[in-house]
């Protein structure tokens, strides 16, 4: 089975530039999560999307959005960018069985990394 | 405990060296904890779902216990080995993870 893939592997844009970033789950898990790491804060919880919804999200601005689609493939999109921006973005998938319970393995990808200048 | 802290934040050891790192979580409305690896240039990889109190897992060299009462999980590694080397994170809660911020171990040949 192939595992998370994301596109670009790497990304400069200016700043108040805007950023799309794309994820593709594993196949069958319905469940993406994006994550933002950089050197100060550690790995931090953006937002979770299950079947097309955004179920969770995390303490970030709303310059941060995203979206999943009909098979999955989620979109993390930030506007207006900022220098702070700058950061590893790491998208997860999840097999979430109907039904079952949400304590089921994160798969990541490989990451975006961004650098706003 | 607010925040999931994890402890060393760096760890030199020989190889063959056995070795452990702490990982403490707010033990109120714990829902389970995650261990993981991650590997320089690497994606993280899930070593460990831990859920109930007194739960111990192990897959290979690596195990790992877990205290919900008192909020805290070891991590060991059995004879560790140069592959060994990497950052070891783990991350309480359920749909909305908090990290720690790893300890990283660097495993000397």
């Amino acid at each position: 089975k192939a595992g998370v893939t994301q596109t670009p592997r790497y990304l400069i844009k200016t700043r108040g530039q805007q950023v799309t970033l794309s994820c593709s789950p594993i196949s069958g898990h319905r469940s993406v999560s994006w994550y933002q790491q950089t050197p100060g804060q550690g790995l931090q919880f953006l937002f979770e999307y299950f079947s097309e919804t955004q179920r969770n999200k995390g303490n970030f601005p709303g310059r941060f959005s995203g979206r999943q689609f009909s098979n999955s493939r989620s979109e993390m999109n930030v506007s207006t960018l900022e220098l702070g921006d700058s950061a590893l973005y790491l998208c997860a998938s999840r097999y979430v069985p109907r039904g079952g319970a949400d304590t089921d393995t994160q798969y990541f990808g490989p990451g975006t990394r961004l650098t706003v200048l | 405990i607010l925040n999931v802290e994890q402890s060393p934040q760096s760890l030199h050891v020989q190889e063959g060296d056995s070795t452990n790192f702490t990982c403490s979580f707010p033990s109120s409305n714990f829902y389970a904890l995650h261990w993981y690896r991650w590997e320089t240039a690497k994606s993280p990889e899930a070593l460990f779902v831990m859920t109930l109190n007194g739960d111990e897992k192990k897959k290979g060299r690596i195990s790992a216990t877990l205290n919900t009462k008192e909020g805290y999980s070891y991590l060991y590694i059995k004879g560790s080995q140069p592959e060994d080397s990497a950052t070891y994170l783990c991350a309480s809660g359920s749909y909305i993870p908090t990290f720690g911020r790893g300890t990283s171990l660097i495993v000397h040949p």
